[in-house]
């Protein structure tokens, strides 16, 4: 079968520092991979994505690493601040026979910023 | 501004009776989707639709039904509402249906509906 999970429920961190979000997936198929981020009584929002013929991608303060060899996903929050506070989720997408995409969602990284 | 919209943001209803949740959005986006979310078990595909008249069932669509009149709208149904349908729900859209890698499948949600069935 097929899964998208997290290591790590809930990851606290001091204010100012980095912050790691790991995420494992199962399925070689899929061709992309998203993270988002849902802070409470929200939807989530689209924090960054990644293809899967890349290794690394960064974006404003966070940069996401692919490794495709263990099926690992990652996203690093530099110098980490309160508004980080949220629920992260990883998702990952593959095609479908026919067209169409299906978007699998992991289960969530609660990340609490302590100050 | 272009959003996406959810009403009612909380609904509490009885075991047995039809609730509509309503999802409105102004970015012309082709492909609309319901989720549902759960503790432990993450954002769950309920239905999506690709276009006008197009809907198609997700991982966990009994018990619901959706229909696309036009582009903006997509709402859900639950038929018959039962206790395990307790949940939130969340509402997406999303411009592109075959687009890899260039942001195009990225989804925008809504707010959310809570919904407890008692």
């Amino acid at each position: 079968g097929e899964s998208v999970g997290l290591h790590l429920p809930t990851l606290s961190v001091q204010e100012g520092d980095n912050s790691i979000i790991n995420c494992a997936y199962s399925n070689s198929a899929s061709d992309y991979f998203i993270w988002y981020k849902q802070e409470s009584g929200k939807g989530p929002q689209f924090i960054i994505d990644i293809r899967s013929n890349m290794d690394k991608r960064q974006g404003q303060r966070v940069t996401v690493l692919l490794n495709k060899t263990v099926k690992h996903l990652s996203l690093q929050i530099a110098a980490t601040q309160p508004g980080d506070s949220a629920v992260y989720f990883c998702a990952e997408n593959r095609g479908l026979t026919g067209g169409g995409n299906k978007l699998t969602f992991g289960t969530g990284t609660q990340l609490k910023v302590e100050l | 501004d272009a959003e996406i919209t959810q009403s009612p943001r909380h609904k509490i209803t009885e075991t047995g009776r039809q609730v509509t949740l309503a999802c409105h959005q102004t970015w012309n986006h082709n492909n609309m989707f319901w989720y549902r979310q759960d503790l432990g078990h993450g954002l769950r595909l309920i239905h999506y639709s690709y276009g006008v008249q197009d809907t198609n069932k997700g991982e966990v669509s009994d018990g619901y039904s959706v229909s696309r009149s036009n582009t903006e709208d997509l709402p859900l149904t639950l038929e018959s509402a039962a206790s395990s349908q307790t949940s939130v729900y969340f509402c997406a859209s999303s411009e592109s249906r075959t687009a890899l890698g260039s942001g195009a499948n990225v989804l925008t949600f809504g707010a959310g509906s809570r919904l407890t069935v008692l």
